[in-house]
């Protein structure tokens, strides 16, 4: 089964700092990963994603992530927070060979950048 | 482009009504996605479709919620009877061919009193 952890509920972290926002994954073959961006009273907006190639993927904003099949990990990244990055951010996966499938999602880690 | 377009973006109703949630995907998007947001449970999916057909209803809670998609450009969920513990933030999604990622619309809140 396809499963996607987001270990921390809550990333505080002061503005200018680097920022980390964890995710492990599990799937049966390879994954395309996912990281989605959620602010108050708003849709989830795409951040960017992992499918095959360089291990490092740059999004929005800034972000980006790294894919790290050993661990099965795709930690988002920036390297100097903003008060406005502060939002809900959800880290999502599929296996690579179920097309047609839903993304499974995890719990969301919500993140807030003090000034 | 509009993007996903959902209607009505908030909905007050009193338990025992039906309620009726819409969506429009983005054209030419072949894949259909139901969610339901809350503080408790997270982001739930609840059904999906792959071009117009209904794929896997598993996290549907019960039957009093059922979901269409009559053709490509829109969708509705459709509670009946409402109770409290459906209030909740319902998104919709969509897909493109390529199978990656979800592009999703703004939301209806809903509140059942």
């Amino acid at each position: 089964a396809q499963s996607v952890a987001q270990p921390e509920d809550q990333v505080n972290v002061a503005e200018g700092n680097p920022l980390t926002v964890k995710c492990t994954y599990s799937v049966s073959g390879n994954p395309y990963l996912f990281w989605y961006v959620q602010y108050p009273n708003r849709g989830l907006q795409f951040l960017l994603k992992y499918i095959t190639g360089d291990n490092l993927v740059k999004g929005s904003y800034g972000f980006e992530a790294e894919f790290n099949k050993s661990q099965t990990s795709f930690h988002l990244k920036k390297p100097s927070a903003l008060v406005s990055d502060s939002a809900l951010y959800f880290c999502a996966v599929r296996e690579a060979n179920q097309a047609g499938t839903a993304l499974i999602f995890g719990k969301g880690t919500t993140l807030s950048v003090s000034s | 482009d509009a993007g996903v377009i959902q209607s009505p973006r908030h909905e007050v109703t009193e338990m025992g009504q039906e309620v009726t949630l819409r969506c429009k995907p983005i054209s030419g998007h072949n894949s259909l996605f139901w969610y339901r947001q809350t503080m408790m449970r997270g982001l739930e999916l609840l059904i999906y479709f792959n071009n117009n057909v209904p794929i896997d209803d598993s996290g549907m809670p019960e039957d009093r919620f059922s979901a269409k998609m009559p053709n490509a450009s829109f969708s509705t969920l459709k509670i009946q009877p409402s109770e409290p513990r459906d209030s909740a933030v319902y998104f919709c999604a969509g897909r493109g061919q390529d199978h990656n990622e979800q592009f999703f619309g703004p939301g209806t809140r809903l509140t059942v009193l």
